[in-house]
C-alpha cells in the first residue's frame, strides 16, 4: 500500500537554529503534500499545502518565511523551521495525496521537534 | 468543507463493538465522509470513507444515515490497540482538497 516516510522522527535543536524535516512518498508520486502541526492534546492544524514545482500555499497565520516548504520532486517535500524558538516545539506531520484510488491521504509518522 | 461534531471521548470494552457517532448536518451532496484515527504520537491512519451507502472493510464499518446528516463508525471487536483519537472528516472527494481535522473522539478501549 501507499507509504509516506517522514524523517527524522525526533529532533532536538538549539534556539535560533534551523531544522529540516523530510517527507517522502515511497511507492507513489505525490503532486500534493500537506504539512500539519499538532500541539499536545490538540488536533492537527494544517500549516500549508505543498505542490510539486510551485510555491506552497500557507494557511492564515502561518509565517511563510519561518516555515519554508520545498516540493522539488514528485516524491519529496521538505519543511524547514528557520530560527527555531521553544514555541515552535511541536509534532509536525506530513501527508501526501496519491497512492490510493479513493482520494484518501497517507500520513507520515510525524516528527517531534523540541527546541531548547 | 462541512463541519463535523463528535463526542470528545468514549470508553469501550475490549472485544465488544465500538460505535463512534459523527454529526455532519450541513454536508453537501458531493461531500464524502472520511474516518481517520491517530494512535498516540503517530501520524493519522485512514480507516474508511463513504458517500451515501454503508461501507465495510477489514478495519471497520461505516453507517451513513439516509439523509446523510450523521454517520457511525463501527469497530466490530475492539482491541486495546484500537485506543486512539478518531476523526470524522467531511470533504469533497476530489484530488487536492485538504483535510481539516476537528477535535475527534478519544477512544479508550479497556480490558
Amino acid at each position: 500500500g501507499a507509504v509516506v516516510s517522514q524523517h527524522p522522527s525526533r529532533v532536538i535543536c538549539k534556539s535560533g537554529t534551523s531544522v529540516k524535516i523530510e517527507c517522502r512518498s515511497l511507492d507513489f508520486q505525490a503532486t500534493t503534500m500537506f504539512w500539519y502541526r499538532q500541539f499536545p492534546k490538540q488536533s492537527l492544524m494544517l500549516m500549508a499545502t505543498s505542490n510539486e514545482g510551485s510555491k506552497a500555499t500557507y494557511e492564515q497565520g502561518v509565517e511563510k518565511d519561518k516555515f519554508l516548504i520545498n516540493h522539488a520532486s514528485l516524491t519529496l517535500s521538505t519543511l524547514t523551521v528557520t530560527s527555531a524558538h521553544p514555541e515552535d516545539s511541536s509534532f509536525y506531520i506530513c501527508s501526501a495525496l496519491g497512492g490510493r484510488g479513493d482520494y484518501g491521504y497517507t500520513f507520515g509518522s510525524g516528527t517531534r521537534l523540541t527546541v531548547v | 468543507d462541512a463541519k463535523t461534531t463528535q463526542p470528545p471521548s468514549m470508553d469501550c470494552a475490549e472485544g465488544r463493538a465500538a460505535n463512534l457517532p459523527c454529526n455532519h448536518s450541513t454536508i453537501s451532496g458531493n461531500e464524502y465522509v472520511y474516518w481517520y484515527r491517530q494512535i498516540h504520537s503517530q501520524g493519522p491512519q485512514y480507516i474508511i470513507h463513504g458517500l451515501k451507502n454503508n461501507e465495510t472493510n477489514e478495519m471497520a464499518s461505516l453507517i451513513i444515515t439516509e439523509d446523510r446528516k450523521s454517520s457511525t463508525l463501527i469497530l466490530p471487536h475492539a482491541t486495546l490497540r484500537d485506543t486512539a483519537v478518531y476523526y470524522c472528516i467531511v470533504r469533497v472527494g476530489t484530488a487536492g482538497n485538504k483535510l481539516t481535522f476537528g477535535g475527534g473522539t478519544r477512544v479508550l478501549v479497556k480490558p
